[in-house]
């Protein structure tokens, strides 16, 4: 019944390994982010897809690539992590794109690099 | 650009307390301006929205009013309780992309 799913909630990892995050969404809507929300909680939007079309790539390092199979899926790969990625992602979508939509967000997923 | 400036915490309050949390913005447009709220170790929730000068949003005993003239969207609240502690995001979106200010931590004592 969650409307915003992500997999795995904690990740533990060593520097310099590859590592995904999963997102799915049961709401049918057609939009999909994902936030990084660093230790002082400031929360800042990397990546946003629209009916499987990226439309905002904030500025991220080409290591995190995401990728959309459909429009209730948004999954984030990391290559080569490095000490900094250690934050917390969130995953969100909404049901469009004007201003006035409200984002539903998953319940985050915990990334430490070692 | 578009930027959200909300009052710095951590905010302790009592129950029964009345807790207000600042929020300016600056934007090109017409946003919508949002409150989201974070309780410990969850994602984030809409807490309430307006999307117009002059609107108030409303919901759990919260309240902002979307002012132009001063652009500004503060958060109110009468009487907190212990279930309100979270973090606090006021939020603007002019077109597609939300922008958050800094968060800010609510801690309420019995």
């Amino acid at each position: 019944d969650t409307a915003v799913s992500q997999t795995p909630k904690y990740l533990v990892t060593q520097m310099g390994n590859d590592k995904s995050i999963k997102c799915e969404q049961n709401l049918g809507h057609d939009t999909m982010y994902w936030y990084k929300q660093d230790s002082k909680k400031f929360l800042k939007i990397m990546f946003s897809y629209n009916n499987k079309e990226l439309i905002i790539n904030e500025t991220v390092p080409n290591r995190f690539s995401p990728k959309s199979p459909d429009k209730a899926h948004l999954n984030l790969h990391i290559n080569s992590l490095e000490l900094g990625d250690s934050a917390v992602y969130f995953c969100a979508s909404s049901q469009g794109r004007g201003r006035q939509e409200t984002q539903y967000f998953g319940p985050g997923t915990r990334l430490l690099v070692l | 650009g578009n930027s959200v400036t909300q009052m710095e915490g951590p905010v302790t309050l009592s129950e029964e307390a009345f807790l207000t949390i600042n929020c300016t913005y600056t934007a090109t447009g017409y946003p919508s301006l949002f409150w989201y709220v974070q309780y410990p170790g969850e994602g984030l929730q809409l807490l309430l929205k307006a999307t117009k000068a002059d609107d108030k949003g409303s919901n759990k005993g919260f309240e902002a009013t979307y002012r132009k003239e001063t652009t500004s969207f503060h958060l109110e609240k009468g009487s907190v309780q212990v279930s309100d502690s979270a973090v606090y995001f006021c939020a603007l979106d002019p077109a597609d992309k939300l922008s958050f200010g800094a968060g800010t931590t609510v801690t309420v004592r019995a």
